[in-house]
């Protein structure tokens, strides 16, 4: 079990610029969540998929930040137009058994996103 | 709001010793889970243990341990017979429980732990 995969691990970009962020969770896993963590904010909630379909975005900001999860394999994060306070450690997690009494969340290494 | 606050930023130890880390939260929720979770320099997050509000035996896992006190609204976690490996930022975590359509765990600020040989 490799666990959750992240790419890239670091990514540069200049301001106004698009980025993509790529997540693949554990196999067989039905929930997966998108967190940010900054020195600032600490970890935050962005959103949550369970079974492909989004469920909870209430932490994603409403303007140039998308996800997306088109099969049980890969998910994304796209944010577009990028500003320098989006740079943050974007973190992707998956589930077995969200809502189901275990809980526990398993967590990618993390993509490093940096606005210039 | 759920609200959970670490007031510890840092805490250094001598190896093999014991050592508590503090966390208090703020929920009108009558059911929780409580987590802690652990951050290494390489910035991988790993789960540590878990605690269920309705239950009153505290949680253990190795050498990890809670003491949960509901009133108080408090859920330490305690290390025992540390190890270098130990040093790392631990993060306490919380979740309402029976909401299978939220996804958000709220975390702490963390606290730094420094295990000295």
């Amino acid at each position: 079990n490799a666990g959750v995969i992240q790419t890239p691990r670091h990514k540069v970009t200049g301001k106004g610029q698009e980025a993509t962020l790529w997540c693949e969770p554990i196999s067989g896993h039905s929930a997966v969540f998108w967190y940010r963590q900054t020195i600032v904010q600490g970890l935050e909630f962005l959103t949550y998929f369970r079974n492909q379909a989004p469920i909870d975005d209430s932490g994603m900001p409403k303007e140039r930040f998308s996800a997306q999860m088109p099969n049980q394999s890969h998910s994304t994060l796209k944010i577009q137009s990028t500003q320098p306070q989006d740079s943050a450690v974007y973190l992707c997690a998956s589930s077995l058994d969200w809502g189901q009494g275990a809980e526990t969340l398993y967590f990618g290494s993390g993509t490093r996103l940096t606005v210039l | 709001a759920q609200k959970v606050t670490q007031t510890q930023t840092s805490i250094s130890v001598v190896e093999k010793t014991t050592v508590t880390m503090d966390c208090v939260y703020e929920t009108r929720d009558s059911s929780y889970f409580l987590f802690w979770y652990k951050q290494t320099a390489s910035g991988e997050i790993v789960f540590l243990i878990r605690q269920d509000s309705y239950k009153k035996e505290n949680a253990t896992v190795g050498h990890y341990s809670l003491n949960f006190q509901k009133p108080k609204s408090s859920i330490g976690l305690i290390i025992t017979a540390t190890q270098i490996e130990d040093s790392a930022v631990y993060f306490c975590a919380m979740r309402r429980r029976g909401n299978y359509n939220q996804g958000k765990l709220i975390f702490g600020q963390g606290t730094k732990l420094s295990i000295k040989p």
